[in-house]
């Protein structure tokens, strides 16, 4: 069975970094799937933010492009996002999900940017 | 970038209708759509990919269906455990989006 979990900071100061991981359980992220992270900002719909292999190979939101980074911990089956020059409008849920089909999710982790 | 609209942004039902959403897409996509249930305080779930291929496990009182720009979520008859927000997302080419999700109340 698929497990993904997302951990970090649920508090960041704007101008801040948000830095999130999801471990992933019941699989290798080694395999031949992308791994994926979604946003839905409080009320409001989801965002698509980004994938990575675990060759290294990553597809950003253009959107998001220019703030965000995504890696993955091969040795830890883990894959990380970060996210730069955070502001309010970057508050949201954060789920990792398995594939670019999105089909398991973790069960996401809220991120309020604040002072 | 292709973008997603969801119709309608909420719709209210009663128990045992037929309720349909649509999703419509800004340029062809094929059948690259999926369609999400998403229930309160929770991750949302794939009930069906590729368009039409309902998922292991979800109910046989959804289907989809369309190809190309225009897409539809069916639930032949709705249960009080279909109440959720529904959301379409395309993977047809990079980036990838979801529609703005349809709220679904019993009335």
């Amino acid at each position: 069975q698929v497990q993904l979990q997302e951990s970090g900071p649920g508090l960041v100061k704007p101008s801040g970094t948000l830095s999130l991981t999801c471990t992933v359980s019941g699989v290798s992220i080694s395999g031949n799937k992308w791994w994926s992270w979604v946003r839905q900002p409080p009320g409001k719909g989801l965002e698509w933010i980004g994938e990575v292999f675990h060759t290294g190979s990553k597809y950003y939101n253009p959107s998001l492009k220019s703030r965000l980074t995504l890696s993955v911990d091969k040795s830890k089956n883990q894959f990380s996002l970060k996210l730069a020059s955070v502001t309010a409008a970057d508050t949201a849920m954060y789920y990792c999900a398995r594939g670019s089909g999105l089909t398991d999710w973790g069960q996401g982790t809220l991120v309020t940017v604040s002072s | 970038d292709i973008q997603m609209t969801q119709s309608p942004s909420s719709l209210s039902a009663s128990v045992g209708d037929r309720v349909t959403i649509t999703c419509q897409a800004s340029q062809d996509i094929n059948k690259n759509l999926n369609w999400f249930q998403q229930k309160p305080g929770k991750a949302p779930k794939v009930l069906i990919s590729d368009a039409s291929n309902l998922e292991t496990g979800v109910p046989s009182r959804f289907s989809g269906s369309g190809s190309g720009t225009e897409f539809t979520l069916a639930i032949s008859s709705l249960q009080p455990e279909d109440i959720a927000t529904y959301h379409c997302q395309h993977y047809d080419s990079l980036p990838y989006s979801f529609g703005q999700g349809t709220k679904l109340e019993i009335k």
